[in-house]
């Protein structure tokens, strides 16, 4: 069956630091894999997503590059903002057999300033 | 900006009680899903919903379950006889058709005690 791992969290930086949030994935098809961000008290928000081997999403400065060879998502960026601290969900869905999603642990960043 | 609304926002049952979580997905989807997320464990896929129907199910949802759409605004999760391992956090979710972006609530937390 189809599964998404992340790195175990949680994860604290400090505003400006790189970040990477690793996640990689198995799944018996061609799934699109997606970024899902979830601020305090709000809803899962789509925050980025890859349909295709070698696509790389983008969205607020957050980047992730779909790597079939390596079966990974891992999410990138450059200098983060203590607005960017939130649970970050990797996920999966395999476009022939339905619309469910399958999603990773989620990973806690903090960014202190 | 449209979006996806749950009550309540966190709900206390007792064992063996009948709850029901409500949704109001946005207003010109179609497609219809619950997840759920126990305490420190992944975002679970529960069961989709399209044109009146169930159109997708996971193994978790099971007899105690059930999903109406019982007007044109309202989709609802019910649990029969609550059990203790039904704690979690749940979250509706609509899109558009069945392979556009998931939007998603801000959950319910459920605990049963």
């Amino acid at each position: 069956g189809n599964s998404v791992t992340q790195m175990e969290g949680p994860v604290t930086l400090s505003e400006e630091a790189f970040l990477t949030i690793n996640c990689t994935y198995t799944a018996t098809g061609y799934p699109s894999l997606f970024w899902y961000v979830q601020y305090p008290g709000e809803g899962l928000q789509l925050l980025l997503k890859a349909t295709k081997a070698d696509d790389k999403g983008s969205n607020k400065g957050f980047e992730a590059t779909y790597r079939k060879e390596t079966t990974s998502f891992h999410l990138e960026k450059g200098s983060v903002q203590v607005s960017d601290s939130a649970v970050y969900f990797c996920a999966l869905r395999e476009e022939t057999s339905g619309s469910r999603l399958t999603f990773g642990e989620g990973t806690q960043l903090t960014v202190n300033p | 900006e449209p979006e996806v609304t749950q009550t309540p926002s966190h709900q206390v049952t007792q064992m063996g009680q009948e709850v029901i979580l409500r949704c109001v997905p946005i207003s010109n989807h179609l497609y219809f899903y619950w997840y759920r997320q126990i305490l420190g464990q992944k975002v679970e896929f529960l069961v989709s919903f399209y044109n009146n129907e169930i159109s997708e199910k996971s193994e978790i949802f099971d007899d105690q379950f059930s999903v109406e759409r019982p007007d044109g605004s309202n989709f609802t999760l019910k649990i029969r006889s609550t059990k203790l391992e039904d704690s979690a956090m749940y979250f509706c979710a609509s899109s558009q058709h069945k392979n556009t972006e998931a939007f998603f609530g801000q959950g319910t937390r459920l605990t049963v005690v």
